[in-house]
């Protein structure tokens, strides 16, 4: 069953507290990315990879860090230095060469 | 600034209805276009896309697009709504050719299909 899979469904941060957030998928695709969505907002990039190893900072990056050391996998941390965290985070992928991208589920991060 | 907008936040139809979204972008060279779908509870899906030659596009459950280049416009259309329809539809952009260079998502648009 191919796709995207994002962990965990629901996160609490507290205070102070990084988190991190899981991405995978099993698609074979080189490029992934990370977005988050606010209400009445969209969707705004934070992070993207085109591929292993490497990874370029979306319109929001700051007060995340992202690694890219397997092709599958696409972790992001959310770090203390983010004062606004409470959002629902999407991760994507696609071919290198297509434009056409592949949502996950979402994971919804809450502040305690 | 490249920007994608929607110009309605909510719209509120009753079954058998017909629909129309509205996405502008400000861009003035090549552009790849999308409509993606968020029903309730469920992950984003692509609804359909335009990269080339017919600009009107024909999409999943009975969903069509049309691409006017002078306006800039990527409109979402569907002659009669039904309940099931009822999710946020978000219009994404990506401006220049080739692969390179990310989508640009509008704020995108809840609609509320009353039964």
């Amino acid at each position: 069953d191919g796709g995207i899979t994002q962990s965990p469904k629901y996160l609490f941060r507290k205070e102070g507290q990084n988190v991190t957030l899981s991405c995978e998928q099993n698609l074979n695709h080189d490029a992934m990315y990370w977005y988050r969505q606010d209400p009445g907002q969209g969707l705004r990039l934070i992070y993207y990879s085109q591929i292993v190893n490497d990874f370029q900072k979306g319109d929001i990056a700051e007060g995340y860090s992202v690694s890219r050391e397997k092709k599958e996998s696409f972790p992001l941390t959310v770090t203390s230095a983010q004062k606004n965290p409470t959002a629902f985070y999407l991760c994507a992928s696609s071919t290198r060469t297509a434009v056409t991208q592949y949502f996950g589920p979402g994971t919804r991060l809450l502040v305690l | 600034a490249q920007s994608v907008s929607q110009h309605n936040h909510h719209v509120i139809l009753s079954e058998a209805a017909s629909l129309e979204l509205g996405c502008n972008y400000s861009y003035g060279g090549t552009v790849n276009l999308f409509w993606y779908v968020q029903y309730p509870g469920q992950h984003l899906q692509l609804l359909l896309k335009y990269f080339s030659g017919d600009p009107l596009v024909k999409g999943i459950k009975g969903f069509e697009a049309e691409f006017i280049k002078s306006k800039f416009s990527f409109n979402l259309r569907k002659p009669s709504v039904q309940w099931s329809d009822t999710a946020e539809y978000f219009c994404a952009v990506k401006m220049g050719g080739g692969s390179q260079g990310n989508l640009i998502f509008g704020k995108g648009t809840k609609l509320s299909v009353k039964p």
